[in-house]
């Protein structure tokens, strides 16, 4: 019973390198987002997917891109690091729908440091 | 829009204590609301959730909350603290509308320290 599961975990990168961070979830949810956490500021979404095939901004998109080409998987890219991307990055899925049960099921987190 | 606001970044209790973390949050429709707790190195952790049944919502670990619409709140209780509960707690807000997607606006986050 997997749940959501982010790779990797931890990654170093330079300034101006690219990467890709992958949640995988296994509980058939329809929607997946993708957070970022920073000290004092809680979470903030990025992008969001509502289906295979959709994505959608967030709060604070800018420098990010994601894909959604499987239901059960959710890319999140960053095509030139910068040092102010430096966080921790959660993944979540729920089960979509606009009632009560449509619930945020969270990832264990990928710590990115950019130099 | 939404917001919600967490007063206190760090809260510490002795062991045995009452814990006592405040959430207040805007929201333009009537909201779902949210406790999420994280504990060192890991993901967040649903504690409990309003979802305008019953205003006093009960958790995971005895931790309880009470919805007051007139002071647009959701503070969350727990009325004997343990040393486990030392982590950081996140209040959440989101939408009933269906064009929120499930949309969660998150809070700053209260770090808990429970001293022996």
């Amino acid at each position: 019973n997997a749940g959501v599961t982010q790779t990797p975990k931890f990654r170093v990168l330079k300034t101006g390198q690219s990467m890709t961070l992958l949640c995988a979830q296994d509980m058939n949810h329809e929607y997946m987002y993708w957070y970022r956490q920073d000290p004092g500021m809680g979470l903030r979404l990025i992008h969001y997917s509502v289906g295979e095939g959709t994505t959608a901004k967030g709060e604070v998109p800018d420098g990010y891109n994601v894909s959604r080409l499987k239901k059960q998987n959710f890319l999140l890219g960053l095509e030139s690091a910068a040092p102010s991307q430096t966080s921790v990055y959660f993944c979540a899925s729920s089960l979509g729908g606009a009632g009560g049960q449509n619930i945020q099921y969270f990832g264990a987190g990928t710590r990115l440091s950019v130099l | 829009a939404q917001s919600v606001t967490q007063l206190g970044s760090h809260v510490s209790v002795s062991e045995g204590a009452l814990v006592l973390l405040r959430c207040n949050y805007s929201s333009s429709v009537p909201p779902y609301l949210f406790w999420y707790v994280q504990y060192p190195n890991q993901g967040l952790q649903l504690l409990l959730k309003y979802t305008s049944a019953a205003t006093l919502v009960k958790g995971i670990n005895d931790f309880e909350a009470e919805f007051k619409k007139s002071e647009t709140s959701f503070h969350l209780t727990k009325p004997s603290a343990h040393m486990s509960d030392a982590a950081e707690y996140f209040c959440a807000v989101r939408g009933a509308g269906g064009t929120s997607y499930g949309k969660l606006t998150f809070g700053q986050g209260t770090i808990l320290t429970v001293h022996p």
